[in-house]
């Protein structure tokens, strides 16, 4: 099975504040990355697929990157609804696997 | 509006089965691979299992093959997943979940409420 491994765990950060939540693959699963955002009590939302591609009315502040192993989300400036737990998929081989998850808290 | 809603949670002794629904509205469901995910209390997202948009082709994550059945019936626009021989670890929220694309599986943009399963004795 393919792993995914977020990092960082946790990340504090202040409204405003860009940040970087990078996901790695234990083998190459080529664009095949989806990026979700959750919030307690709520069912996940899908921020970006296919590696790079924002979802539908998704704000602009929110991209993906990367390919084969290694793939980033970028918040470009922190507004006070993204604080959540973020979570990537991969979706390239059988089972389709989730990282760990990405606690993002207000500092 | 699109939208996708479980049914069928409960409590459960350990070995017991439990049949989940997912009934979609809004969009044509015969054209859409559906998954199921859960969500253990306190823990990260588990992806469950993926059926295609034909019913041809399902798959299923280690920990529920040969336990777990998942199925659609088009003409009804509802999802299942059959559980049997329940153990205490299956405990956890339960979510339908639509791909967005018809033909490959790229991520999941329709998610349902959730519904809750709880094994225990």
């Amino acid at each position: 099975d393919i792993q995914l491994t977020q990092s960082p765990s946790f990340l504090s950060a202040s409204v405003g504040d860009r940040v970087t939540i990078t996901c790695r693959a234990s083998q190459d699963i080529t664009s095949y990355l989806a990026w979700y955002q959750e919030k307690p009590g709520k069912a996940p939302k899908l921020l970006i697929y296919a590696a790079s591609t924002l979802q539908s009315g998704v704000p602009s502040r929110f991209s993906g990157s990367g390919s084969g192993t290694e793939f980033t989300l970028t918040i470009s400036s922190l507004q006070p609804e993204d604080f959540a737990t973020y979570y990537c998929q991969q979706l390239n081989s059988y089972p389709f696997t989730f990282g760990q998850g990405t606690k993002l808290e207000i500092k | 509006q699109v939208q996708l809603v479980e049914s069928g949670g409960g409590v459960d002794q350990p070995g017991r089965s439990r049949r989940l629904s997912c009934k979609g509205a809004g969009f044509t469901f015969s054209t859409y691979g559906l998954h199921w995910v859960r969500q253990a209390p306190g823990k990260g997202l588990e992806w469950v299992a993926v059926i295609s948009y034909d019913a041809d082709r399902t798959y299923y994550a280690d920990s529920v093959k040969g336990r777990f059945t998942i199925a659609r019936d088009n003409s009804r626009n509802t999802l299942y997943l059959q559980m049997n021989s329940l153990r205490p670890e299956d405990t956890a929220v339960y979510y339908c979940a639509r791909d967005v694309d018809g033909e490959n599986y790229y991520g999941m943009d329709v998610w349902g409420q959730g519904t809750t399963v709880t094994v225990s004795s």
